[in-house]
């Protein structure tokens, strides 16, 4: 089974704040993705890698950085926290078929 | 138009009923196909893969239709622990998944 974990569940922080988010995974996939989930716009796509030291933009990268230093783990990074900020923020992998496997999500907020 | 457009719902179906979602997407060079499952703030999970000869799994049954572009997914004989909001997704090759979404199903009992 694959297994993805995240940091943390609940996180608050103030503005301003830089804030790390982690994502670890066992299954020695090659592809890893930042998601943030908001209530009526879905999934967006933050940022992605396909391997060690490598990224991507995704369709919302503004406002946060990346880091993949080792192939399990995945770091999302707020520079500098702001309300608008505020989400769920989902890690996942990706399989050789496509199939995308999700961490338990962190629910971030900012105040 | 969106990449992949579900009808929001929400379905609401008495206990035993049959429901039947659809999904339509817009890139015909589109290769993988699957449906998620979602639970009230957890993450999503696949459900089932989308194969072109279709898929069944137990009371769910999914299929693809590559000249109109759409899938879909049938539930039978519902239960209450099938109320969820289901995610239709679309892999175009690589990197690229879109995610629909979604269409939030509510079983009554």
């Amino acid at each position: 089974d694959v297994k993805v974990t995240q940091s943390s569940r609940y996180l608050v922080k103030r503005t301003g704040e830089k804030v790390f988010l982690e994502c670890v995974q066992d299954m020695d996939h090659e592809n890893m993705f930042w998601y943030r989930q908001d209530p009526g716009l879905g999934l967006r796509l933050i940022y992605f890698s396909y391997d060690v030291k490598m990224k991507e933009k995704g369709d919302i990268p503004e406002g946060y950085s990346v880091s993949r230093e080792k192939k399990e783990r995945f770091s999302l990074i707020l520079e500098s926290a702001s309300t608008n900020q505020t989400s769920m923020y989902l890690c996942a992998t990706l399989s050789i078929l496509y199939e995308q496997y999700f961490g338990p999500g962190t629910r971030l907020t900012v105040t | 138009r969106k990449e992949v457009e579900q009808d929001p719902g929400p379905f609401n179906v008495p206990e035993g009923a049959t429901v039947a979602f659809n999904c339509t997407y817009s890139n015909s060079a589109s290769q993988s196909f699957f449906w998620y499952r979602q639970d009230c703030r957890k993450e999503p999970k696949l459900l089932m893969s989308v194969y072109s000869s279709g898929n069944e799994d137990g009371r769910f049954t999914a299929q693809l239709n590559r000249a109109s572009q759409y899938i879909s997914l049938l539930i039978r004989d519902s239960k209450l622990s099938d109320s969820a909001t289901y995610l239709c997704v679309v892999n175009t090759g690589g990197f690229k998944t879109i995610f629909g979404a979604g269409t939030r199903l509510f079983v009554k009992a």
